[in-house]
């Protein structure tokens, strides 16, 4: 069964602080895994799109790294900012002829003062 | 300004009524998507339209009808065989079919159930 699944659930943090956020997935065939930021009440804005064949990427304090052998993923963010308070959601997207999506719950942060 | 946009931000139902939500999209996207968003879990695809005058089921389609008219729209009928409507309603348009291609989402539509 095609699954993502997302560590933590929760996560407070200081300000200015880093943390890594989880990605485990269970997809075949793999297309590509992305991370999105969502803010409460508001769509999903994509942060970093990974491909197969790509170990690492980054977007600004944002940077992705995938292991397809592990099928692992994770969400690293430096110096958080308060802005930074939102879900990261973990989405595979796998190959099966209608090019599917598959969401994690994703892991809801919050950046204190 | 190019983007995807849901209307209403908020809805409310009574029971037993149908209630329709707008996605519009000017990228030029071929795909539109619909999903639910309920705390705790991941998004759930209701329908998807891959071109113009077609469309297919996706994981939770019963009590949800769509239509593809047009490329630049995808709305979404919640009707009254839907037993729980209370969600988060999110629609999303892709362009193209490679592995990088983007997803767009819209801002969501909240509906409640009165």
């Amino acid at each position: 069964k095609n699954q993502v699944e997302q560590s933590p659930q929760s996560l407070i943090i200081l300000e200015g602080k880093n943390c890594t956020l989880q990605c485990n997935y269970t997809v075949s065939p793999f297309s590509n895994l992305r991370w999105y930021k969502q803010d409460t009440g508001r769509g999903p804005v994509s942060l970093t799109i990974m491909t197969f064949s790509e170990n690492t990427k980054s977007n600004g304090r944002y940077t992705a790294t995938l292991d397809a052998d592990t099928k692992q993923s994770s969400l690293h963010i430096t110096a958080s900012q308060l802005s930074d308070s939102a879900s990261y959601i973990c989405v595979v997207s796998a190959t099966s002829g209608t090019y599917k999506y598959i969401f994690g719950t994703g892991t809801r942060l919050k950046v204190l003062a | 300004d190019g983007g995807i946009t849901q209307s209403p931000k908020y809805l409310f139902r009574k029971e037993g009524q149908n209630v329709t939500l707008s996605c519009e999209q000017n990228l030029n996207h071929d795909a539109m998507y619909w999903y639910r968003q309920d705390p705790g879990q991941g998004l759930r695809l209701i329908y998807y339209s891959q071109i113009v005058n077609d469309f297919q089921k996706g994981d939770i389609a019963e009590g949800y009808s769509v239509s593809r008219e047009k490329k630049e729209s995808f709305p979404l009928t919640v009707t009254s065989a839907q037993k729980n409507p209370t969600a988060f309603y999110l629609c999303a348009s892709r362009g193209g079919t490679g592995k990088g291609t983007e997803a767009f989402f819209g801002q969501g539509t909240r509906l409640t159930v009165v």
